[in-house]
């Protein structure tokens, strides 16, 4: 069971590019990585999903390196809304299941 | 296309009671998963189901149970409630099993214990 780490919080403004680095040294062969995005009192909403090198999409980037034991969701120019508890998480190794195990996340704080 | 739906949005049940919780997949997703978030423990897996079969299942006790029907809707039911119970109840639906699978969850089923 590959287990997370990310920062507790993170500051930061509207406009600004924010990067969340999330470790997670004992990733399996097989692991994909994934972050959800989460507001006050909604269900977590998928951003993003990646197994190597980079991902993009409308709303972020994950960048991964060849190692994998670490990875970067990219959040571009990013405004009120964005404030939000992010989580990453990594596959439990099996193929066949649809568990995800949730770490404490990082809340992001966007000002104005 | 309508997304994942759980009902009640609140509850307020007393120790000892039981509950029933229901979620309505996105049409065409045939696993779903329960999860339980508190402020303290964070979001916890509950249990996940695939055609009908419970597949996976998470440390939480006998009184947590769930099932899930032909045309994929889930119900969970928890028995003797304690307070240590309240807590935001989410339901996350997918395609199909595989953790590569992104899961689309409903806004949960706030349950509070007196």
């Amino acid at each position: 069971l590959a287990k997370t780490t990310q920062p507790i919080s993170m500051d930061s403004y509207e406009g600004q590019e924010v990067n969340i680095t999330c470790s997670h040294n004992n990733i399996a062969t097989n692991d994909y990585i994934t972050w959800y995005q989460q507001f006050p009192s909604q269900g977590p909403r998928f951003i993003i999903q990646g197994y190597k090198t980079k991902v993009t999409n409308e709303v972020a980037s994950l960048f991964i390196p060849a190692d994998r034991k670490s990875s970067t969701l990219s959040l571009p120019r990013v405004s009120l809304s964005d404030t939000a508890v992010y989580y990453c998480l990594v596959g439990v190794g099996s193929s066949n299941t649809g568990k995800l195990i949730f770490g404490q996340g990082t809340t992001l704080q966007v000002k104005p | 296309k309508a997304g994942v739906t759980q009902t009640p949005r609140y509850l307020i049940k007393t120790r000892g009671q039981q509950v029933t919780l229901s979620c309505s997949p996105i049409s065409g997703h045939r696993s779903v998963s329960w999860y339980q978030q508190t402020p303290g423990q964070g979001l916890q897996f509950l249990f996940e189901y695939f055609s009908e079969t419970q597949r996976n299942k998470g440390n939480f006790p006998g009184r947590f149970s769930g099932r899930q029907f032909s045309n994929s809707r889930s119900e969970m039911n928890v028995s003797t409630l304690e307070l240590g119970d309240s807590a935001l109840y989410l339901c996350a639906s997918s395609l199909g099993q595989g953790w590569n699978q992104p899961q689309h969850f409903g806004d949960g089923t706030r349950l509070s214990i007196l």
